[in-house]
Protein backbone atom coordinates (compact mmCIF):
# COMPACT_ATOMS: atom_id res chain seq x y z
CA UNK A 1 0.00 0.00 0.00
CA UNK A 2 0.95 3.31 -1.14
CA UNK A 3 2.51 5.45 2.16
CA UNK A 4 0.16 8.29 3.44
CA UNK A 5 1.63 11.55 5.19
CA UNK A 6 -1.35 13.18 7.83
CA UNK A 7 -0.63 15.97 10.20
CA UNK A 8 -0.53 14.76 13.67
CA UNK A 9 -3.11 16.58 15.39
CA UNK A 10 -6.24 19.27 14.72
CA UNK A 11 -8.05 20.91 16.23
CA UNK A 12 -11.43 22.18 15.15
CA UNK A 13 -14.37 24.34 16.81
CA UNK A 14 -17.52 23.21 16.99
CA UNK A 15 -19.93 23.79 14.40
CA UNK A 16 -17.16 24.51 11.84
CA UNK A 17 -16.28 22.63 8.67
CA UNK A 18 -13.00 20.02 9.81
CA UNK A 19 -10.61 20.02 6.74
CA UNK A 20 -8.18 16.88 7.33
CA UNK A 21 -5.23 16.78 4.86
CA UNK A 22 -3.44 13.49 3.59
CA UNK A 23 -0.66 13.28 1.39
CA UNK A 24 -0.27 9.89 -1.33
CA UNK A 25 2.55 10.90 -3.63
CA UNK A 26 3.09 7.58 -4.46
CA UNK A 27 -0.48 6.47 -5.05
CA UNK A 28 -0.62 3.68 -7.86
CA UNK A 29 -3.51 4.36 -10.33
CA UNK A 30 -5.51 1.30 -9.24
CA UNK A 31 -5.36 2.20 -5.67
CA UNK A 32 -8.09 3.64 -3.44
CA UNK A 33 -7.80 6.60 -0.59
CA UNK A 34 -10.39 5.28 2.20
CA UNK A 35 -10.79 7.48 5.51
CA UNK A 36 -11.82 5.49 8.79
CA UNK A 37 -12.16 7.68 12.54
CA UNK A 38 -11.71 5.20 15.75
CA UNK A 39 -13.06 6.80 18.73
CA UNK A 40 -10.81 6.10 21.92
CA UNK A 41 -11.34 2.60 22.81
CA UNK A 42 -13.54 1.32 19.49
CA UNK A 43 -12.79 -0.35 16.77
CA UNK A 44 -12.01 1.62 13.33
CA UNK A 45 -15.40 3.27 11.49
CA UNK A 46 -15.04 3.43 7.82
CA UNK A 47 -16.46 6.97 6.63
CA UNK A 48 -15.51 7.42 2.56
CA UNK A 49 -13.70 6.21 -0.01
CA UNK A 50 -12.34 7.46 -3.82
CA UNK A 51 -10.68 6.59 -6.69
CA UNK A 52 -10.21 10.10 -8.63
CA UNK A 53 -13.70 12.11 -8.19
CA UNK A 54 -15.06 13.88 -5.19
CA UNK A 55 -17.33 11.91 -3.03
CA UNK A 56 -19.52 12.66 -0.46
CA UNK A 57 -21.82 10.91 1.82
CA UNK A 58 -24.09 11.36 4.79
CA UNK A 59 -20.92 12.03 7.07
CA UNK A 60 -18.34 13.43 5.02
CA UNK A 61 -17.13 14.76 1.94
CA UNK A 62 -13.51 13.40 0.01
CA UNK A 63 -12.08 15.53 -2.21
CA UNK A 64 -8.98 14.26 -4.54
CA UNK A 65 -6.56 16.85 -5.87
CA UNK A 66 -6.47 16.09 -9.73
CA UNK A 67 -3.54 14.46 -9.08
CA UNK A 68 -4.46 12.04 -6.98
CA UNK A 69 -1.32 13.07 -4.68
CA UNK A 70 -3.76 14.18 -1.85
CA UNK A 71 -7.01 14.38 -0.80
CA UNK A 72 -8.69 15.96 2.31
CA UNK A 73 -11.60 15.18 4.48
CA UNK A 74 -14.24 17.20 5.31
CA UNK A 75 -16.47 17.06 8.26
CA UNK A 76 -19.13 20.00 7.41
CA UNK A 77 -20.49 20.48 10.66
CA UNK A 78 -18.10 18.89 13.16
CA UNK A 79 -19.78 18.01 16.45
CA UNK A 80 -18.03 16.63 20.10
CA UNK A 81 -18.27 13.19 18.93
CA UNK A 82 -16.29 13.65 16.03
CA UNK A 83 -13.24 14.10 18.08
CA UNK A 84 -11.27 10.74 17.74
CA UNK A 85 -8.15 9.89 15.23
CA UNK A 86 -8.89 10.04 11.74
CA UNK A 87 -6.86 7.51 9.16
CA UNK A 88 -5.87 7.91 5.73
CA UNK A 89 -5.49 4.47 3.66
CA UNK A 90 -4.38 4.23 0.39
CA UNK A 91 -4.76 0.69 -1.20
CA UNK A 92 -6.36 -1.76 -3.87
CA UNK A 93 -9.95 -1.90 -4.26
CA UNK A 94 -9.77 -5.69 -3.64
CA UNK A 95 -8.62 -7.38 -0.35
CA UNK A 96 -10.46 -4.46 1.60
CA UNK A 97 -9.39 -6.18 5.14
CA UNK A 98 -5.68 -6.25 5.00
CA UNK A 99 -5.14 -1.87 5.47
CA UNK A 100 -1.91 -0.54 6.77
CA UNK A 101 -2.71 1.54 9.14
CA UNK A 102 -0.57 4.63 9.78
CA UNK A 103 -0.29 7.47 12.57
CA UNK A 104 -3.55 9.30 11.81
CA UNK A 105 -4.29 13.00 12.71
CA UNK A 106 -6.03 13.18 15.78
CA UNK A 107 -8.90 15.49 15.80
CA UNK A 108 -10.09 17.41 18.50
CA UNK A 109 -13.18 19.10 18.36
CA UNK A 110 -13.55 22.04 21.12
CA UNK A 111 -17.10 23.86 22.26
CA UNK B 1 -24.03 -1.88 7.43
CA UNK B 2 -22.82 -4.72 8.33
CA UNK B 3 -22.00 -5.45 12.04
CA UNK B 4 -19.08 -7.29 13.33
CA UNK B 5 -18.95 -8.00 17.11
CA UNK B 6 -16.38 -9.22 19.50
CA UNK B 7 -16.52 -10.56 22.27
CA UNK B 8 -15.29 -10.30 25.24
CA UNK B 9 -15.27 -6.26 24.99
CA UNK B 10 -12.30 -6.55 27.67
CA UNK B 11 -10.36 -9.26 29.90
CA UNK B 12 -7.75 -9.42 32.82
CA UNK B 13 -5.93 -13.00 32.69
CA UNK B 14 -3.17 -14.29 34.86
CA UNK B 15 0.28 -14.01 33.32
CA UNK B 16 0.85 -17.83 31.88
CA UNK B 17 -2.88 -18.55 30.77
CA UNK B 18 -4.65 -18.84 27.58
CA UNK B 19 -7.30 -16.31 26.32
CA UNK B 20 -9.89 -16.63 23.60
CA UNK B 21 -11.20 -13.57 21.79
CA UNK B 22 -13.87 -14.01 19.68
CA UNK B 23 -14.98 -12.43 16.48
CA UNK B 24 -18.34 -12.75 14.97
CA UNK B 25 -20.51 -11.27 11.61
CA UNK B 26 -23.43 -10.75 12.61
CA UNK B 27 -25.49 -10.40 9.10
CA UNK B 28 -23.00 -12.02 6.89
CA UNK B 29 -20.69 -14.15 5.34
CA UNK B 30 -17.03 -13.75 6.22
CA UNK B 31 -15.15 -15.20 3.76
CA UNK B 32 -12.09 -13.27 5.40
CA UNK B 33 -11.38 -12.01 8.92
CA UNK B 34 -8.39 -9.98 9.89
CA UNK B 35 -7.20 -9.71 13.79
CA UNK B 36 -4.98 -5.96 14.42
CA UNK B 37 -3.22 -5.35 17.60
CA UNK B 38 -3.14 -1.52 19.02
CA UNK B 39 -0.95 -0.66 21.84
CA UNK B 40 -1.46 2.51 23.55
CA UNK B 41 -1.20 5.59 21.68
CA UNK B 42 0.19 3.54 18.67
CA UNK B 43 -1.89 2.67 15.14
CA UNK B 44 -3.13 -0.53 14.74
CA UNK B 45 -1.15 -3.67 13.59
CA UNK B 46 -1.89 -5.97 11.08
CA UNK B 47 -1.35 -9.67 12.58
CA UNK B 48 -3.01 -12.30 10.52
CA UNK B 49 -4.94 -13.05 7.95
CA UNK B 50 -8.27 -15.79 8.54
CA UNK B 51 -9.78 -17.04 5.76
CA UNK B 52 -12.63 -19.84 6.45
CA UNK B 53 -11.56 -23.39 6.58
CA UNK B 54 -7.72 -23.01 5.91
CA UNK B 55 -4.93 -21.82 7.62
CA UNK B 56 -4.48 -18.33 8.85
CA UNK B 57 -1.53 -16.06 7.19
CA UNK B 58 0.73 -14.16 9.65
CA UNK B 59 2.66 -11.23 9.15
CA UNK B 60 6.31 -11.12 9.64
CA UNK B 61 7.16 -11.14 13.52
CA UNK B 62 3.62 -12.67 15.03
CA UNK B 63 4.01 -15.88 16.56
CA UNK B 64 1.69 -18.37 14.68
CA UNK B 65 2.04 -20.69 18.03
CA UNK B 66 1.83 -17.69 20.84
CA UNK B 67 -1.44 -16.54 18.54
CA UNK B 68 -3.62 -19.24 17.78
CA UNK B 69 -6.55 -18.02 14.88
CA UNK B 70 -9.43 -20.55 13.85
CA UNK B 71 -12.06 -19.85 11.70
CA UNK B 72 -14.57 -22.46 11.42
CA UNK B 73 -17.22 -20.82 10.35
CA UNK B 74 -17.93 -18.26 8.20
CA UNK B 75 -19.30 -15.63 10.75
CA UNK B 76 -16.76 -16.78 13.58
CA UNK B 77 -12.71 -16.72 13.71
CA UNK B 78 -11.39 -16.78 17.37
CA UNK B 79 -8.41 -15.51 18.67
CA UNK B 80 -6.41 -17.53 21.56
CA UNK B 81 -3.61 -15.64 23.31
CA UNK B 82 -1.65 -18.99 24.36
CA UNK B 83 0.50 -18.39 27.86
CA UNK B 84 -0.38 -14.72 28.04
CA UNK B 85 2.08 -12.41 29.31
CA UNK B 86 1.96 -9.00 30.58
CA UNK B 87 3.70 -7.70 27.24
CA UNK B 88 0.87 -9.16 25.46
CA UNK B 89 -1.59 -6.54 26.86
CA UNK B 90 -3.36 -4.76 24.31
CA UNK B 91 -6.07 -3.46 22.61
CA UNK B 92 -7.02 -6.58 19.48
CA UNK B 93 -9.34 -5.75 16.74
CA UNK B 94 -10.62 -7.92 13.90
CA UNK B 95 -12.34 -6.81 10.78
CA UNK B 96 -14.12 -8.75 8.27
CA UNK B 97 -15.06 -8.70 4.85
CA UNK B 98 -17.94 -10.07 2.55
CA UNK B 99 -15.46 -11.13 -0.31
CA UNK B 100 -11.88 -10.12 -1.62
CA UNK B 101 -13.64 -7.65 -3.84
CA UNK B 102 -15.20 -5.84 -1.14
CA UNK B 103 -14.94 -2.31 -0.68
CA UNK B 104 -15.34 -2.19 3.04
CA UNK B 105 -14.18 -3.67 5.91
CA UNK B 106 -15.98 -4.20 8.98
CA UNK B 107 -14.12 -3.86 12.47
CA UNK B 108 -14.96 -5.00 15.35
CA UNK B 109 -15.11 -2.65 18.27
CA UNK B 110 -12.29 -4.46 19.96
CA UNK B 111 -11.40 -6.16 22.79
CA UNK B 112 -8.90 -4.83 25.49
CA UNK B 113 -6.69 -7.40 27.26
CA UNK B 114 -4.91 -7.05 30.47
CA UNK B 115 -2.11 -9.73 31.24
CA UNK B 116 -1.40 -9.49 35.07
Amino acid sequence: DAKTTQPTSMDCAEGRAANLPCNHSTISGNEYVYWYRQIHSQGPQYIIHGLKNNETNEMASLIITEDRKSSTLILPHATLRDTAVYYCIVRPHTNAGKSTFGDGTTLTVKP
Amino acid sequence: GAVVSQHPSWVICKSGTSVKIECRSLDFQATTMFWYRQFPKQSLMLMATSNEGSKATYEQGVEKDKFLINHASLTLSTLTVTSAHPEDSSFYICSATMSKSNTEAFFGQGTRLTVV
